[in-house]
């Protein structure tokens, strides 16, 4: 079993739906979680961390459930420029991306 | 803006050659540095951690005697791919990490990578 694992996508959506991705952890100790976007040929960005309260930044918001080692990541309202790839990263003491999740949005 | 500056951002060259890639921190000090390598379509794969001053940790598969790191100062960190070969072409990215990541809930700050293309 890989140690982050996320949807595969890709995600086709129009402009203005609300899509969300999933990911799953296989480390229970893992301590930390982010979510990254990566634009094709750059390096990622961070986009948000993940807090076991969940929480929101905009038309963006994480949940945490640690029982289920499952983190997810949902945008509202999605724009044009939200088209990237998202990338699920655990921390257990060493960073562990998922292979990311490929998102385009269409007018 | 940026607190990683990673350079060269693209190389071409032959194969046989050795390609130095370097990474700074800008703002901080980066007691530790990472190095990443990107194959198209697949997510970062960790090739190797270094911590300022002494011997990087290679992850298991990845060839120390290829893969030459450096991290003499607090703010810079080289990669060396010696005598390159196509199989090596791919996207490399560094990223740094400061005292802080003791509280291990600090993200990482990512250099711009570099694409290595080896003919």
């Amino acid at each position: 079993r890989k140690e982050v694992e996320q949807d595969p996508g890709p995600f086709n959506v129009p402009e203005g739906a609300t899509v969300a991705f999933n990911c799953t952890y296989s480390n229970s100790a893992s301590q930390s979680f982010f979510w990254y976007r990566q634009d094709c040929r750059k390096e990622p960005k961070l986009l948000m961390s993940v807090y076991s309260s969940g929480n929101e930044d905009g038309r963006f918001t994480a949940q945490l459930n640690r029982a289920s080692q499952y983190i997810s990541l949902l945008i509202r309202d999605s724009k044009l420029s939200d088209s990237a790839t998202y990338l699920c990263v655990v921390n257990d003491n060493d960073m562990r991306f998922g292979a990311g999740t490929r998102l385009t949005v269409k007018p | 803006g940026a607190v990683v500056s990673q350079h060269p951002s693209w190389v071409i060259c032959k194969s046989g050659t050795s390609v130095k890639i370097e990474c700074r921190s800008l703002d901080f000090q980066a007691t530790t540095m990472f190095w990443y390598r990107q194959f198209p379509k697949q997510s970062l794969m960790l090739m190797a951690t270094s911590n300022e001053g002494s011997k990087a940790t290679y992850e298991q598969g990845v060839e120390k005697d290829k893969f030459l790191i450096n991290h003499a100062s607090l703010t810079l960190s080289t990669l060396t791919v010696t005598s390159a070969h196509p199989e090596d072409s791919s996207f490399y990215i560094c990223s740094a990490a400061g005292h802080l990541r003791a509280i291990i809930n600090q993200p990482q700050h990512f250099g711009d990578g570099t694409r290595l293309s080896i003919l």
